[in-house]
């Protein structure tokens, strides 16, 4: 059972550099989102999507991009890192856009210089 | 705007002894309530939720008060132990939506 994947799971990059986040779940489900874990701030929602070609923002999106083109998958883009985005990632799945059991990858360690 | 407030955000207990772990929120809107549970290097996991229609869920020794006038809820350890050391986060939703707010987290160490 491989849940959800993401890819990879450390990256160091330069302010200015771009790079996606992989994530990929095959459990079917309908909702997937990307959450940004920093010290002291517990788990916050950058973007999230209810569905293939459905995508919406979160807490704290500024700085990324995502795209849903189909339901397995749910990258996101870092369109030019700052120091700021050094954070762990983690991206999360649900059976259905409802309250219920969010199943969470293992997270990608994205250090920018 | 921290909608879901988490205390405290360090706890050392012994084992046998009881883990508590305190959670405010401020939406009243919000009618699901878990508590996922973090080991290092590894992402969050579901531990135990509870609905607002009841006050107090309880699975094996892990159970969640919830005082709804009050706006908090609590997960309580029983009996905890060494493999319980961990980071616990309280989150909210609402209205069937899956957007959850996350609490800032507990890191829990039982020493023996």
């Amino acid at each position: 059972n491989a849940g959800v994947t993401q890819t990879p799971k450390f990256q160091v990059l330069k302010t200015g550099q771009s790079m996606t986040l992989q994530c990929a779940q095959d459990m079917n489900h309908e909702y997937m989102s990307w959450y940004r874990q920093d010290p002291g701030m517990g788990l916050r929602l950058i973007h999230y999507s209810v569905g293939a070609g459905i995508t919406d923002q979160g807490e704290v999106p500024n700085g990324y991009n995502v795209s849903r083109s189909t339901t397995e998958d749910f990258p996101l883009r870092l369109l030019s890192a700052a120091p700021s985005q050094t954070s762990v990632y983690f991206c999360a799945s649900s059976l259905g856009t409802g309250a219920g059991e969010l199943f969470f990858g293992e997270g990608s360690r994205l250090t920018v210089l | 705007q921290q909608q879901v407030k988490q205390s405290p955000q360090s706890l050392i207990v012994q084992k046998g002894g009881i883990s508590i772990i305190n959670c405010a929120y401020e939406n009243t809107a919000f009618d699901y309530f878990p508590w996922y549970q973090q080991f290092p290097g590894k992402g969050p996991a579901l531990l135990i939720a509870i609905r607002p229609d009841v006050s107090e869920k309880k699975e094996g020794r892990f159970t969640i008060s919830f005082n709804k006038s009050a706006k908090q809820f609590s997960l309580h350890i029983m009996d905890s132990q060494p493999g319980d050391s961990a980071t616990y986060f309280c989150a909210a939703s609402h209205g069937g939506y899956q957007k959850v707010t996350f609490g800032t987290g507990t890191k829990l160490q039982v020493i023996p």
